[in-house]
């Protein structure tokens, strides 16, 4: 399998909950990100991993804990969210300092 | 503060017709800007790039202008067809940073 994939692609979860998000890419990058779509909004950057390391935390609540194990696995844990989490979360996958970015399909949360 | 500023949000073109999406930047940083096109039920793919040093860049039906005194750039899509109808995001990156910016996104229809 190549590119960059999501699972889940759909979630559904109560606010007491906890669940993560995982995505996983085989093009032989070492940078890794997390973005939050919205409805009518920007993307917004929630996570930055360049060669296994967090190098940006984009004033994320606590509730949302990312985890990069090596440069090919990203995990987003989620605990206890409110119903305005509810999104498309994007992971994204690069070159560190590189230009060409390559998006999963995203995981559609929605928080109940 | 939003940093690239994309208008319209949504565009209603007819088929062969052309389409135009306008960005703005304040951040002179920038130095690369990508326009990136999303399918419903998919992630952002990269469609089209330039560097501030150049005019105008054209590939296949997609061009981009850039008009660096004034910070703006658009994207004109020439002989529009439905199968364009998507989502369309204007970013921009800062200097060797690697760090994504979007715009708000601009959903274009093309209809027949």
């Amino acid at each position: 399998e190549t590119g960059v994939t999501q699972t889940p692609r759909h979630l559904v979860m109560g606010m007491t909950n906890k669940k993560s998000l995982k995505c996983e890419q085989h093009l032989g990058h070492n940078a890794m990100y997390w973005y939050k779509q919205s409805a009518k909004k920007p993307l917004e950057l929630m996570f930055v991993y360049s060669l296994e390391e967090r190098v940006e935390n984009n004033s994320v609540p606590s509730r949302f804990s990312p985890e990069c194990p090596n440069s090919s696995h990203l995990f987003l844990h989620l605990h206890t969210l409110q119903p305005e989490d509810s999104a498309l979360y994007l992971c994204a996958s690069s070159l560190a300092g590189g230009l060409g970015y390559t998006f999963g399909s995203g995981t559609r949360l929605t928080v109940v | 503060q939003q940093q690239v500023k994309q208008s319209p949000q949504s565009l209603i073109v007819q088929k062969g017709g052309i389409s135009i999406i306008n960005c703005a930047y304040e951040n002179t940083a920038f130095d690369y800007f990508p326009w990136y096109q999303q399918f419903p039920g998919k992630g952002p793919a990269l469609l089209i790039a330039i560097r501030p040093d150049v005019s105008e860049k054209k590939e296949g039906r997609f061009t981009i202008s850039f008009n660096k005194s004034a910070k703006q750039f658009s994207l004109h899509i020439m002989d529009s067809q439905p199968g364009d109808s998507a989502t369309y995001f204007c970013a921009a990156v800062y200097n060797q940073g690697g760090k994504l910016i979007f715009g708000q996104g601009t959903e274009l229809s093309v209809k027949p």
